[in-house]
């Protein structure tokens, strides 16, 4: 089966870097996705990764080792409007269902 | 308008009744998904589509079902609500399996009383 962990709720100030972790237990592996959710709205695409290493787009990185099952999303000179729920998916292997973590609520405060 | 929409955006109903939630996206993607999202539980697969004509379940399958007779309509019913039914309902669609993003419509708030 798959499983995902993610922390809760977090909390930071404004202009600082945060990291919102995401471990993974699968059967197998088929990239992995972060999503934004901002309070009564849908989630919107953040990245994907599918091989180790940093992807970098903007004020944003994500991070996957696939040996340790683990990602994490880094969020640099966070900004209020970055307060929302932060979404860790991955793919069942051989299949198109995608597997969400519980989310991580982040609260930037002044 | 070009995107992804749902409807509708609220409804409540009684325990037994059929519902229907309709699904629309205007970029011909191939992949559309419903998902259910509750606290504690994050966003849950209900069911998805590959193709038109081409659906399969999810993890949380039960009571529900699904059609899709053409590529753009994926339309979620509830054959005899239930108060666990209860819950905010996200429909989702995909260029491709896999690598591809999904865009998410706005959602359906469902109330079952």
């Amino acid at each position: 089966g798959q499983n995902i962990d993610q922390p809760t709720e977090m909390t930071a100030t404004e202009g600082a870097i945060v990291q919102i972790n995401c471990t993974y237990q699968t059967s197998g592996f088929n990239g992995l996705f972060w999503y934004q959710q901002h309070a009564g709205e849908a989630p919107t695409f953040l990245s994907y990764n599918v091989l180790d290493g940093l992807e970098e787009k903007g004020r944003f990185s994500s991070f996957l080792s696939r040996s340790k099952g683990y990602s994490y999303l880094l969020l640099k000179e966070l900004q209020m409007k970055d307060s929302a729920s932060y979404l860790c998916a991955v793919r069942d292997p051989g299949t198109y269902k995608y597997i969400f973590g519980t989310g991580t609520r982040l609260k930037v405060l002044a | 308008d070009a995107g992804i929409t749902q409807s509708p955006r609220y409804k409540i109903t009684e325990t037994g009744r059929q519902v229907t939630l309709m699904c629309h996206q205007t970029w011909s993607h191939s992949y559309m998904f419903w998902y259910r999202q509750d606290l504690g539980h994050g966003l849950r697969l209900i069911y998805y589509s590959a193709a038109a004509d081409i659906t399969d379940k999810g993890e949380v399958p039960d009571g529900y079902v699904v059609s899709r007779s053409k590529t753009e309509n994926f339309p979620l019913t509830l054959e005899s609500a239930t108060r666990s039914q209860t819950s905010v309902y996200f429909c989702a669609s995909s260029e491709s399996g896999g690598a591809y993003e999904q865009y998410f419509g706005p959602g359906t708030r469902l109330t079952v009383t």
